[in-house]
Protein backbone atom coordinates (compact mmCIF):
# COMPACT_ATOMS: atom_id res chain seq x y z
CA UNK A 1 0.00 0.00 0.00
CA UNK A 2 1.02 3.67 -0.66
CA UNK A 3 2.03 6.25 1.97
CA UNK A 4 2.88 9.99 2.09
CA UNK A 5 5.06 11.66 4.87
CA UNK A 6 4.63 15.30 4.94
CA UNK A 7 7.66 17.12 6.97
CA UNK A 8 6.60 20.09 8.75
CA UNK A 9 3.28 20.40 10.04
CA UNK A 10 4.15 24.10 9.78
CA UNK A 11 6.11 26.12 7.58
CA UNK A 12 6.61 29.74 7.90
CA UNK A 13 8.28 32.20 5.36
CA UNK A 14 8.71 35.87 4.64
CA UNK A 15 6.84 37.20 1.86
CA UNK A 16 8.96 36.90 -1.16
CA UNK A 17 11.25 34.05 -0.22
CA UNK A 18 11.19 30.64 -1.49
CA UNK A 19 8.21 28.43 -0.54
CA UNK A 20 9.13 24.60 0.28
CA UNK A 21 7.16 22.03 1.26
CA UNK A 22 8.70 18.25 1.39
CA UNK A 23 6.81 15.25 0.19
CA UNK A 24 7.97 11.92 0.13
CA UNK A 25 6.05 9.25 -0.92
CA UNK A 26 6.03 5.29 -0.56
CA UNK A 27 4.44 2.98 -3.15
CA UNK A 28 5.19 -0.50 -4.42
CA UNK A 29 4.02 0.36 -7.77
CA UNK A 30 5.08 3.90 -9.86
CA UNK A 31 2.62 6.63 -8.16
CA UNK A 32 0.72 8.97 -9.73
CA UNK A 33 1.53 11.94 -7.46
CA UNK A 34 -0.57 15.71 -6.20
CA UNK A 35 -0.46 18.55 -4.14
CA UNK A 36 -3.73 20.01 -2.80
CA UNK A 37 -4.37 23.30 -1.29
CA UNK A 38 -6.43 24.16 1.11
CA UNK A 39 -7.76 27.73 2.17
CA UNK A 40 -9.83 28.30 5.56
CA UNK A 41 -13.42 26.91 5.51
CA UNK A 42 -12.80 25.81 1.81
CA UNK A 43 -12.14 22.22 0.10
CA UNK A 44 -9.28 20.62 -1.73
CA UNK A 45 -8.04 22.44 -4.80
CA UNK A 46 -5.32 20.48 -6.79
CA UNK A 47 -2.60 22.43 -7.07
CA UNK A 48 -0.81 20.12 -9.57
CA UNK A 49 -0.12 16.58 -10.18
CA UNK A 50 2.45 14.30 -12.03
CA UNK A 51 1.45 11.12 -13.94
CA UNK A 52 3.56 10.12 -16.66
CA UNK A 53 5.89 11.63 -18.68
CA UNK A 54 8.27 15.52 -17.43
CA UNK A 55 9.49 14.72 -13.71
CA UNK A 56 9.25 18.61 -12.94
CA UNK A 57 5.85 20.17 -13.32
CA UNK A 58 4.13 23.33 -13.07
CA UNK A 59 0.65 23.83 -11.59
CA UNK A 60 -1.41 27.00 -10.31
CA UNK A 61 -0.22 30.29 -8.91
CA UNK A 62 3.83 29.64 -10.21
CA UNK A 63 3.62 26.28 -7.83
CA UNK A 64 5.63 23.50 -9.03
CA UNK A 65 7.04 20.14 -7.89
CA UNK A 66 9.74 17.38 -9.08
CA UNK A 67 9.46 13.80 -8.82
CA UNK A 68 12.47 12.16 -8.08
CA UNK A 69 12.29 8.19 -7.92
CA UNK A 70 15.40 8.31 -6.86
CA UNK A 71 14.51 9.68 -3.41
CA UNK A 72 11.05 8.99 -3.57
CA UNK A 73 9.99 12.70 -3.17
CA UNK A 74 7.33 15.34 -4.76
CA UNK A 75 8.23 18.40 -3.41
CA UNK A 76 6.72 21.51 -3.77
CA UNK A 77 8.16 24.71 -4.18
CA UNK A 78 7.49 28.14 -5.23
CA UNK A 79 9.97 31.01 -5.97
CA UNK A 80 8.66 33.44 -4.31
CA UNK A 81 6.26 33.81 -1.58
CA UNK A 82 3.08 35.74 -1.74
CA UNK A 83 0.64 36.52 0.98
CA UNK A 84 -2.37 34.86 -0.82
CA UNK A 85 -0.48 31.43 -0.43
CA UNK A 86 -1.02 31.29 3.18
CA UNK A 87 -3.16 27.49 3.80
CA UNK A 88 -3.05 24.09 4.25
CA UNK A 89 -1.29 22.08 1.28
CA UNK A 90 -1.63 18.03 1.29
CA UNK A 91 0.36 15.73 -0.70
CA UNK A 92 -1.11 12.49 -2.45
CA UNK A 93 -0.48 9.69 -3.93
CA UNK A 94 -2.20 7.34 -5.92
CA UNK A 95 -1.95 3.89 -6.99
CA UNK A 96 -2.48 3.38 -10.71
CA UNK A 97 -4.40 0.44 -10.32
CA UNK A 98 -7.11 1.76 -8.40
CA UNK A 99 -9.15 4.64 -7.00
CA UNK A 100 -7.16 4.38 -3.62
CA UNK A 101 -5.67 7.77 -2.68
CA UNK A 102 -3.57 8.62 0.29
CA UNK A 103 -3.22 11.75 1.86
CA UNK A 104 -0.41 13.26 3.67
CA UNK A 105 -0.78 14.73 7.38
CA UNK A 106 -0.75 18.53 5.65
CA UNK A 107 1.59 21.74 6.07
CA UNK A 108 0.03 24.86 7.20
CA UNK A 109 2.51 27.34 5.69
CA UNK A 110 2.36 30.89 6.69
CA UNK A 111 3.62 33.89 4.78
CA UNK A 112 4.78 36.94 7.09
CA UNK A 113 4.67 40.38 5.69
CA UNK B 1 -19.93 23.11 -14.20
CA UNK B 2 -20.69 23.23 -10.99
CA UNK B 3 -17.87 21.25 -9.25
CA UNK B 4 -19.39 19.17 -6.61
CA UNK B 5 -22.06 20.24 -4.97
CA UNK B 6 -22.60 19.54 -0.91
CA UNK B 7 -25.45 20.39 1.53
CA UNK B 8 -25.91 21.48 4.30
CA UNK B 9 -22.32 23.82 4.74
CA UNK B 10 -23.46 23.54 8.02
CA UNK B 11 -25.28 21.62 10.79
CA UNK B 12 -25.69 21.55 14.44
CA UNK B 13 -27.32 19.03 16.10
CA UNK B 14 -27.87 17.13 19.79
CA UNK B 15 -26.33 14.02 20.32
CA UNK B 16 -28.35 10.96 19.70
CA UNK B 17 -30.03 12.69 16.64
CA UNK B 18 -29.73 11.36 13.12
CA UNK B 19 -27.66 13.45 10.68
CA UNK B 20 -27.78 12.92 6.74
CA UNK B 21 -24.79 14.79 4.86
CA UNK B 22 -25.77 15.01 0.72
CA UNK B 23 -23.55 15.55 -1.95
CA UNK B 24 -24.23 15.40 -6.22
CA UNK B 25 -20.82 14.50 -7.95
CA UNK B 26 -19.68 16.04 -10.72
CA UNK B 27 -21.36 14.96 -13.90
CA UNK B 28 -19.78 12.56 -15.61
CA UNK B 29 -17.38 11.38 -12.53
CA UNK B 30 -18.05 7.54 -12.26
CA UNK B 31 -15.98 7.41 -8.59
CA UNK B 32 -17.16 8.99 -5.55
CA UNK B 33 -15.59 9.56 -1.88
CA UNK B 34 -15.98 10.24 1.13
CA UNK B 35 -13.55 11.93 4.02
CA UNK B 36 -13.95 13.20 7.28
CA UNK B 37 -11.22 16.00 8.27
CA UNK B 38 -10.62 16.60 11.98
CA UNK B 39 -7.70 18.63 13.60
CA UNK B 40 -6.42 15.24 15.67
CA UNK B 41 -6.64 12.74 12.53
CA UNK B 42 -6.16 14.98 10.11
CA UNK B 43 -7.99 13.41 6.48
CA UNK B 44 -9.54 10.04 6.47
CA UNK B 45 -10.91 8.39 3.83
CA UNK B 46 -14.32 6.71 4.94
CA UNK B 47 -15.98 5.47 1.78
CA UNK B 48 -15.79 5.63 -1.82
CA UNK B 49 -18.16 3.94 -4.79
CA UNK B 50 -17.34 3.30 -8.20
CA UNK B 51 -20.32 3.29 -10.56
CA UNK B 52 -22.72 3.65 -7.57
CA UNK B 53 -21.18 0.31 -5.85
CA UNK B 54 -19.52 0.46 -2.54
CA UNK B 55 -15.73 -0.51 -3.19
CA UNK B 56 -14.05 -0.02 0.18
CA UNK B 57 -16.31 0.49 3.24
CA UNK B 58 -13.05 -0.01 6.04
CA UNK B 59 -12.57 3.96 7.24
CA UNK B 60 -16.34 3.62 8.56
CA UNK B 61 -15.93 4.26 11.96
CA UNK B 62 -18.47 2.07 13.39
CA UNK B 63 -21.76 1.04 12.10
CA UNK B 64 -23.49 4.25 13.24
CA UNK B 65 -21.91 5.63 9.93
CA UNK B 66 -24.01 4.00 6.46
CA UNK B 67 -23.38 5.26 3.09
CA UNK B 68 -25.79 5.36 -0.40
CA UNK B 69 -25.32 6.26 -3.84
CA UNK B 70 -29.10 5.71 -4.90
CA UNK B 71 -28.09 7.42 -8.46
CA UNK B 72 -25.00 8.46 -10.23
CA UNK B 73 -25.75 11.80 -9.25
CA UNK B 74 -26.40 11.41 -5.46
CA UNK B 75 -24.63 10.12 -2.54
CA UNK B 76 -25.64 10.39 1.25
CA UNK B 77 -23.51 9.90 4.48
CA UNK B 78 -25.63 9.21 7.42
CA UNK B 79 -24.95 8.95 10.83
CA UNK B 80 -27.43 7.31 13.22
CA UNK B 81 -27.09 8.05 16.43
CA UNK B 82 -24.66 11.39 16.30
CA UNK B 83 -21.91 11.46 19.35
CA UNK B 84 -20.19 14.70 19.79
CA UNK B 85 -16.52 12.96 18.73
CA UNK B 86 -18.39 12.89 15.29
CA UNK B 87 -18.02 16.37 15.15
CA UNK B 88 -16.09 17.12 11.94
CA UNK B 89 -15.44 18.76 8.53
CA UNK B 90 -16.68 16.13 5.85
CA UNK B 91 -15.68 16.50 2.35
CA UNK B 92 -17.15 14.55 -0.90
CA UNK B 93 -15.01 14.14 -3.66
CA UNK B 94 -15.57 12.52 -6.83
CA UNK B 95 -13.48 11.75 -9.87
CA UNK B 96 -13.62 10.81 -13.58
CA UNK B 97 -11.93 7.52 -14.66
CA UNK B 98 -11.41 8.45 -18.19
CA UNK B 99 -8.73 10.47 -20.50
CA UNK B 100 -5.92 9.68 -17.54
CA UNK B 101 -7.41 11.88 -15.49
CA UNK B 102 -6.85 10.69 -11.53
CA UNK B 103 -7.40 13.31 -9.40
CA UNK B 104 -9.76 14.28 -7.09
CA UNK B 105 -12.11 17.03 -6.86
CA UNK B 106 -13.60 18.18 -3.52
CA UNK B 107 -16.97 20.09 -2.49
CA UNK B 108 -16.43 22.50 -0.25
CA UNK B 109 -17.45 20.32 2.90
CA UNK B 110 -20.29 20.19 5.58
CA UNK B 111 -19.06 21.40 8.84
CA UNK B 112 -21.00 18.89 11.90
CA UNK B 113 -20.88 19.85 15.14
CA UNK B 114 -22.47 17.67 17.75
CA UNK B 115 -23.38 18.82 21.02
Amino acid sequence: AQSVTQLGSHVSVSEGALVLLRCNYSSSVPPYLFWYVQYPNQGLQLLLKYTTGATLVKGINGFEAEFKKSETSFHLTKPSAHMSDAAEYFCAVSDRRNNDMRFGAGTRLTVKP
Amino acid sequence: DAGVIQSPRHEVTEMGQEVTLRCKPISGHNSLFWYRQTMMRGLELLIYFNNNVPIDDSGMPEDRFSAKMPNASFSTLKIQPSEPRDSAVYFCASRGNSGGSYEQYFGPGTRLTVT
